[in-house]
């Protein structure tokens, strides 16, 4: 199975919104909603930011969100902060029952 | 405090074999999946397998599946992961995640900090 396609990076200025999107098939963000977002900073254990497609984990900033239409998930995040600049990465349960990543999205923040 | 903590890595020639431990601690381990997934050097997370919480089922990566094995310990709060048959593109940093759920491919919502595996000669 090929990886969920991400963009190779994405950046934005403090305070902006940026919105990272995520495509898969049929086969996985199309019939399931079971994507998860994952912040990752290099060095450190990822850190998940999102689940079920739209979920915050307790203790996640409200700045984050989640969205799913059709084969596509996205994840937005608003008000960026320095502390946003990491990897972000998608997944998502498939039909062969396995859990397939995206390539990751680098954040920037001018 | 959750906390994972995942030893056994270190370098290996390929078609060896070595076995990956995580610890965990801080919430009910017999009640939450467990899962592996690794990041090869400048790649990306790569899912690799995922135990149910009363360990009757298993899943593997279709990379892995046949060379890997995913086992756990309830007794003992540890997860393994069992890698024979090792090549080179098996290098990576494995993590050891939670599953927020008793099944097996629910979201990773702990991570351990990874142990590295190097598959060379």
């Amino acid at each position: 199975q090929s990886a969920l396609t991400q963009p190779a990076s994405v950046s934005g200025s403090p305070g902006q919104s940026i919105t990272i999107s995520c495509t898969g098939t049929s086969s996985d963000i199309g019939s399931y909603n079971y994507v998860s977002w994952y912040q990752h900073h290099p060095g450190k254990a990822p850190q998940l930011v999102i689940y079920d497609v739209s979920q915050r984990p307790s203790g996640v900033s409200n700045r984050f969100s989640a969205s799913k239409s059709g084969n596509t998930a996205s994840l937005t995040i608003s008000g960026l902060q320095a502390e946003d600049e990491a990897d972000y990465y998608c997944s998502s349960y498939t039909i062969t029952s396995s859990i397939l990543f995206g390539g990751g999205t680098k954040l920037t923040v001018l | 405090e959750v906390h994972l903590l995942e030893s056994g890595g270190r370098l290996v020639q390929p078609g060896g074999s070595l076995r990956l431990s995580c610890v965990a601690s801080g919430f009910t381990f017999s009640n939450f999946a467990m899962s592996w997934v690794r990041q090869a050097p400048s790649k990306g997370l790569d899912w690799v397998a995922a135990v149910s919480a009363s360990a009757v089922t298993r899943y593997y990566s279709d990379s892995v599946r046949g060379r890997f094995t995913i086992s756990r310990d309830n007794s003992k709060n540890t997860v393994f992961l069992e890698m024979n048959s090792l090549r080179a593109e098996d290098t990576a940093l494995y993590y050891c995640a939670k599953v927020r759920s008793s099944s097996p491919f629910g979201s990773g919502d702990f991570w351990g900090q990874g142990t590295l595996v190097t598959v060379a000669s």
